[in-house]
């Protein structure tokens, strides 16, 4: 069946880089995206990747995917207070289909 | 994108009342999702809403507990049924633009609590 799951927190240093990673289990997965919900807020696409892909680069934000190992990371460089929030990954097998979620990494930014 | 408005923005509800949740969309969209967040927890479709035909369920939701109408291509409405405090969550409705290739929209949210 499908499964996505990612680690529950994170915690990491302003000005620093954050790493969150995700693992799925179904192969077929065609679009892999991330989310940021921040609190008492709606869901934000952040980015997206195809699974013909291996990275994929906006600004801050670079995803990597390792088909073979079935392993998505979102990296934040330069990570700031206002990037404390969930962060959900999120897959589907074809366009228009059903989103398959992730638990969601909790990212906590230190000043 | 798509803008969503979604209404109520939250409620709180007696136990054994019925809520309808509102969903208006500034663009035709032809899916619709309706999705649960309990307290603490990642996202779970509840169903997928098409104009013009019965909306298709995911395991573990039925019809009875949560009605949905799709009257037309801009707006929809979830119904929680028979509340009971288990359905305290949040509930979102997202709809696919670009056929869901660059990612879905998602309404703010309707934060329920049942009483």
């Amino acid at each position: 069946g499908e499964d996505v799951e990612q680690s529950l927190f994170l915690s990491v240093r302003e000005g620093d880089s954050s790493v969150i990673n995700c693992t799925y289990t179904d192969s077929s997965s065609t679009y892999l995206y991330w989310y940021k919900q921040e609190p008492g807020a709606g869901l934000q696409l952040l980015t997206y990747i195809f699974s013909n892909m291996d990275m994929k680069q906006d600004q801050r934000l670079t995803v990597l995917l390792n088909k073979k190992d079935k392993h998505l990371s979102l990296r934040i460089a330069d990570t700031q207070t206002g990037d404390s929030a969930i962060y959900f990954c999120a897959e589907s097998k074809a366009a228009g289909n059903k989103l398959t979620f992730g638990g969601g990494t909790r990212v906590l930014v230190k000043p | 994108s798509a803008v969503i408005s979604q209404k109520p923005s939250r409620d709180i509800c007696q136990r054994g009342t019925s809520l309808t949740i509102q969903c208006q969309v500034d663009s035709q969209v032809t899916m619709m999702f309706w999705y649960r967040q309990q307290p603490g927890q990642s996202l779970t479709l509840i169903a997928t809403a098409n104009q013009g035909s019965e909306a298709t369920y995911e395991s573990g939701f039925v019809i009875d507990k949560f009605p949905i109408s799709r009257p037309n291509l801009t707006f929809s409405t979830l119904t929680v049924s028979n509340m009971s405090p288990e359905d305290s969550s949040i509930y979102l409705c997202s709809v696919v633009r670009d056929r869901g290739i660059y990612g879905y929209t998602f309404g703010s949210g309707t934060r329920l609590t049942v009483v």
